[in-house]
């Protein structure tokens, strides 16, 4: 089965800092998707970077890009410059076919 | 870009009582749609996959005859908690997936149910 770990319940970075989130992943699958989504205050799922496993460059959107390392499994999301508008929960996904799955989640506090 | 809706944005209940929510994609057709209950300050966890024309398919532990699923169209799900007790509160979420070639997965604005 699939899963989705997310290792870091939550952080904190100070404003115009940067930050990373940790994401692992589970699949026997060689073809899937894996994207980041932030959860504010308001409980709008907002996708943040999305990533194709069959392209190995790095997605990239303005502050956000992400690490992707399709041997180990891993798809960490890179904040530079955060805002105050980036405190929010984020929830690593995995995709394949329609069905997405979440991991836990990390939150993620900015301190001004 | 696409757009979910859900209604009610929020609802109480009386403990016995059922509730409908809708969720509807605005500017495409979706001939499957997904539904999710989230705790607080937990994730979101998938409960059924709603498919237009066909039964729903739910994931294991979740109950069939509490969470009914209609498909009507392929604009329109929507989810009857049945006998609501005050355990079946929580925020509900559903989404549709794009038509793009991204697998992108669009999202309502969540439904938040208290059952007194």
């Amino acid at each position: 089965a699939q899963t989705v770990t997310q290792s870091q319940p939550e952080m904190s970075v100070q404003e115009a800092e940067t930050v990373t989130l940790s994401c692992t992943y589970d699949t026997s699958e060689s073809d899937y998707y894996l994207f980041w989504y932030k959860q504010p205050p308001s409980r709008q799922m907002i996708l943040v970077i999305r990533q194709e496993a069959y392209k190995q460059q790095n997605a990239t959107e303005n502050r956000f890009s992400v690490n992707f390392q399709k041997a180990a499994k891993s798809f960490s999301l890179k904040i530079s410059d955060s805002q105050l508008g980036d405190a929010a929960m984020y929830f690593c996904a995995y995709t394949r076919d329609d069905k997405i799955i979440f991991g836990k989640g990390t939150r993620l506090h900015i301190l001004p | 870009g696409a757009v979910v809706s859900q209604h009610p944005s929020w609802v109480i209940c009386k403990s016995g009582t059922s509730v409908k929510i809708e969720c509807r994609s605005l500017d495409f057709q979706a001939t499957t749609m997904f539904w999710y209950r989230q705790f607080p300050k937990q994730s979101l966890m998938l409960m059924a996959t709603s498919n237009e024309g066909s039964k729903a398919t739910y994931e294991q532990g979740v109950e069939k005859d509490k969470f009914l699923i209609n498909h009507a169209s392929l604009t329109l799900s929507t989810l009857t908690v049945t006998s609501a007790h005050p355990e079946d509160s929580s925020f509900y979420i559903c989404s549709a997936p794009g038509t793009g070639s991204y697998n992108e997965q669009f999202f309502g604005p969540g439904t938040r149910l208290t059952v007194l």
